[in-house]
């Protein structure tokens, strides 16, 4: 069975500055993938960033980086320079062996202006 | 870019009504899911479904629900005899391959509101 632990219900972040929404998983599956997704007020689902378990290097798209410990089984995003369209419930996923997405509960990040 | 299409966006049903929830996926995708998300509660999986038939289902995924893709381009979840409970958004997914790469292309959802 996998698990997404995501400790933070809220967080706030001024503009312009960095934030990280922290993620932990818990999986007996030797190869997996970790998403993030950004779910804003209308509802849709948007893809962020991927790591898989056998990379190397952190995964980086644009503003959001992936800090991964695999060690730790933690994979945290790290958004740099916020801005108020980031505001949004985001979601961190795992996918093991079988075709599910595992979810955790979310962080609603606030960016104050 | 291309993406998944759900139709329709917002749903209200009566109690004991069937609904069909419809989604065209990306068009050389292979695998196709379903999701749900109860109002302010974490997305759950339901089903996915690979060379017409369901590879994989959840426990929430009991008799009332059933998965069709009826022709080459749409993709139906049918909910047949709704209860308040199954009030949520149903959000339709696809990916190219079922690897641990592979991403979801998730659609907009469907808002349903039984009543």
């Amino acid at each position: 069975a996998q698990k997404i632990t995501q400790t933070q219900p809220g967080m706030f972040v001024q503009e312009k500055e960095a934030v990280t929404l922290d993620c932990t998983y818990d999986t007996s599956d030797p190869s997996y993938g970790l998403f993030w997704y950004k779910q804003p007020s209308s509802g849709e689902m948007i893809f962020l960033i991927y790591q898989g378990s056998y990379d190397q290097q952190n995964a980086t798209e644009g503003r959001y980086s992936l800090n991964f410990q695999k060690a730790r089984k933690s994979a945290n995003l790290v958004i740099s320079a916020s801005q108020l369209g980031d505001s949004a419930m985001y979601f961190c996923a795992m996918k093991g062996s079988g075709s599910r997405l595992t979810f955790g509960e979310g962080t609603q990040l606030t960016v104050n202006p | 870019e291309p993406e998944v299409t759900q139709t329709p966006s917002h749903q209200v049903t009566q109690m004991g009504q069937e609904v069909i929830l419809r989604c065209v996926p990306i068009s050389n995708h292979l695998y196709f899911y379903w999701y749900r998300q109860i109002l302010g509660q974490k997305v759950e999986f339901l089903v996915s479904f690979y060379n017409n038939e369901i590879s994989e289902k959840s426990e929430i995924f009991d008799d009332q629900f059933s998965v069709e893709r009826p022709d080459g381009s749409n993709f139906t979840l049918k909910i047949r005899s709704t209860k308040l409970e199954d009030s949520a958004m149903y959000f339709c997914a696809s990916s190219p391959g079922q690897g641990n790469y592979y991403g979801y292309t998730f659609g907009s959802g469907t808002r349903l509101t039984v009543v």
